[in-house]
């Protein structure tokens, strides 16, 4: 079955906690990218990677980071530098040509407490 | 500088109304636009892309390129529409894969 898989669904962070949110993809898609969704802000691009080892910064990249050492995985980790990480994060993976859409994960909500 | 803007945050119609959900984008190259739905507690899908000139759900979006619009259009909602709807584009180098998103529309649809 084919598809995206974000962990966990629900996290709790302490703050000046780190924490990774890990996706998954087995739709052999080259590209992979990292979201933030908050309410009446839609989706914002934290990071994207086209390649294995190589991933770029997006929109709102400060506080984060990421990892790209496999095709299949592209680990974001929210650090205690990010000042507001309460927020729903969605993972996508898409082919490099963007011709067909992205397909999305289910999602991580991440609370800090 | 590539932009989508989704004017409203809420829609709410009546069941068989027609809906039209708005979507203006500015973008000075050969945008490829997107409808992207997410149902409650499902995950973000894509709903229909400008290319593929394709009617899903009943719903359609015409891309007209004087007005810079990519309205999404269902001419009898139905109580199921309800959800939230991103219009998103792509095409802009160097990453012609990388979507841009509008902040949404909540549609809903009241029986």
């Amino acid at each position: 079955d084919g598809g995206i898989t974000q962990s966990p669904k629900y996290l709790f962070r302490k703050e000046g906690q780190n924490v990774t949110l890990s996706c998954e993809q087995n739709l052999n898609h080259d590209a992979m990218y990292w979201y933030r969704q908050d309410p009446g802000q839609g989706l914002r691009l934290i990071y994207y990677s086209q390649i294995v080892n190589d991933f770029q910064k997006g929109d709102i990249a400060e506080g984060y980071s990421v990892s790209r050492e496999k095709k299949e995985s592209f680990p974001l980790t929210v650090t205690s530098a990010q000042k507001n990480p309460t927020a729903f994060y969605l993972c996508a993976s898409n082919t490099r040509q963007g011709r067909y859409g992205y397909t999305f994960g289910s999602g991580t909500r991440l609370t800090v407490v | 500088a590539q932009r989508v803007t989704q004017p409203e945050k809420l829609l709410s119609v009546f069941k068989g109304a027609p809906v039209e959900l708005k979507c203006n984008y500015s973008y000075s190259g050969s945008p490829e636009l997107f409808w992207y739905v997410q149902y409650s507690r499902q995950r973000l899908q894509l709903l229909l892309r400008h290319i593929s000139r394709e009617s899903i759900k009943g719903f359609t979006a015409d891309l007209n390129k004087g007005e810079t619009s990519f309205h999404l259009k269902k001419p009898f909602a139905q109580e199921e529409d309800s959800a939230m709807y991103y219009c998103a584009l792509s095409g802009a180098r160097p990453s012609p894969d990388k979507l841009i998103f509008g902040t949404g529309t909540r549609l809903q649809v009241f029986p």
